[in-house]
């Protein structure tokens, strides 16, 4: 069974552009979550995603959105990207949400390296 | 707000010896997940081990071991016979039972195994 793919895997944008990330979960998968991981801040939760709605969502401001499709890929978008926002995105996918998932692994793409000029 | 901390940013180990790896949590909840991922210089997270609150029993997996103390929050790992291969970022991280999928991270500890 193929792993969580995110694409693209590197991308280099400028400040005040809009950035669209992409993930597709393993098959099966119907929780995408979104993480922010970067040297001083770590791993910080964005968001998750579980049968296309919004489950959660961390302290990130409005700019951060996303969105799930109902094949269960999911897409995050950066709007007026500032050089702050340059992070390695990780997803992560597992069958299920909420307590029901209390059993499930989540499992974690490549990521994709966002650099802000 | 739940919090993880690692207070060890690098750690390292001869090869075949063994290591421990610190986590503290805090948090109000009595039943939650903790886990350990691996993320080696190629990037991907992987689950090292996890464990249930709710169980008194240290989770174990093959030379992976935690001590959980929940009382004192605390939820270490142990990897016996360190081998080359264990070099990487260990994130210790929890998960409530009741929020879904969101993990809180610690900020990882470094080790290096030694040949």
């Amino acid at each position: 069974k193929a792993g969580v793919t995110q694409t693209p895997r590197y991308l280099i944008k400028t400040r005040g552009q809009q950035v669209t990330l992409s993930c597709s979960p393993i098959s099966g998968h119907r929780s995408v979550s979104w993480y922010q991981q970067t040297p001083g801040q770590g791993l910080q939760f964005l968001f998750e995603y579980f049968s296309e709605t919004q489950r959660n969502k961390g302290n990130f401001p409005g700019r951060f959105s996303g969105r799930q499709f109902s094949n269960s890929r999911s897409e995050m978008n950066v709007s007026t990207l500032e050089l702050g926002d340059s992070a390695l995105y990780l997803c992560a996918s597992s069958l299920t949400s909420g307590r029901a998932a209390s059993t499930d692994t989540q499992y974690f793409g490549p990521g994709t390296r966002l650099t802000v000029l | 707000a739940q919090t993880v901390t690692q207070s060890q940013p690098e750690m390292s180990v001869q090869e075949a010896e063994t290591v421990t790896l610190s986590c503290t949590y805090d948090t109000s909840e009595s039943d939650y997940y903790l886990f350990w991922y691996k993320q080696p210089p190629s990037r991907q997270m992987i689950l090292v081990i996890r464990q249930e609150a709710y169980k008194q029993q240290n989770a174990t997996e093959n030379r992976f071991s935690v001590n959980f103390q929940k009382a004192a929050k605390s939820f270490s790992l142990k990897i016996s016979d360190s081998q080359l291969g264990d070099a990487a970022m260990y994130f210790c991280a929890y998960r409530s039972f009741n929020t879904g999928n969101q993990f809180y991270f610690g900020t990882g500890t470094s080790l290096t195994v030694i040949p």
